[in-house]
């Protein structure tokens, strides 16, 4: 079956240190990968997405992730966490016939600390 | 700016008493989605068009009704809330491409449920 885990439910860390959120994903076929951002009482916004290339991509805000197919892995990067990354991050992946259903993670829960 | 608008951010609404949700989008999309997305979760794909064909999740209630009467706008009728009803409702878009396309996510309606 088609699956999205995000091993840690919440993650804090110091404002100016690197970020990894970590996100293994269960697909058949080739993955369509994506992570989304959410703050409080917003919507998703979307931070950067693999389809198929270089398994390093790269998004906004600073954030890049990659593609490890041996590890089933997309997982989230920053070198520098900075106070406004504090949010919710969602790792997704497009399923289902015509890719029109997205199966999200859990999210993990960034907290900064000054 | 191209975006999807949900209104109202905040709706209160009477157990049992019918209310309509809605989005629209000036991004000219042919999929509109609505999500629900109760508190620490993941969102939850409850149905989506892509044009005007309508495509129902299985686990869907029948308590949850949607209309497109157009490209750019999307409804979301709930036809007798109960109090599990209570959540945030995204409305997103996405194009149509070769796979799954990123979301462009709506900032939500906060529903409350008396």
């Amino acid at each position: 079956a088609q699956s999205v885990t995000q091993p840690d439910i919440h993650i804090t860390v110091s404002e100016g240190a690197s970020l990894e959120l970590r996100c293994n994903y269960s697909y058949g076929a080739t993955p369509y990968l994506f992570w989304y951002v959410q703050s409080p009482g917003q919507g998703l916004q979307l931070l950067l997405k693999y389809f198929s290339g270089d398994t390093l991509v790269q998004g906004i805000k600073g954030f890049e992730a990659e593609f490890k197919r041996s590890q089933s892995s997309f997982n989230l990067r920053k070198p520098s966490v900075h106070w406004s990354d504090a949010a919710e991050y969602f790792c997704a992946v497009g399923a289902g016939t015509g890719g029109f259903k997205t199966i999200f993670g859990a999210g993990t829960r960034l907290f900064v600390k000054a | 700016d191209a975006m999807v608008i949900q209104n109202p951010r905040y709706q209160v609404t009477q157990f049992g008493k019918p209310v309509t949700l809605s989005c629209s989008q000036t991004l000219n999309h042919n999929v509109m989605y609505w999500y629900q997305q109760k508190s620490s979760q993941a969102p939850k794909l409850l149905f989506h068009y892509y044009d005007k064909d309508f495509n129902n999740e299985a686990d869907t209630p029948d308590n949850f009704q949607s209309r497109r009467p157009n490209t750019s706008f999307c409804f979301l009728d709930i036809r007798s809330p109960g109090l599990g009803d209570a959540a945030m409702y995204l409305c997103a878009t996405s194009r149509v491409g070769q796979g799954p396309q990123p979301q462009h996510f709506g900032d939500g309606t906060r529903l409350s449920i008396l």
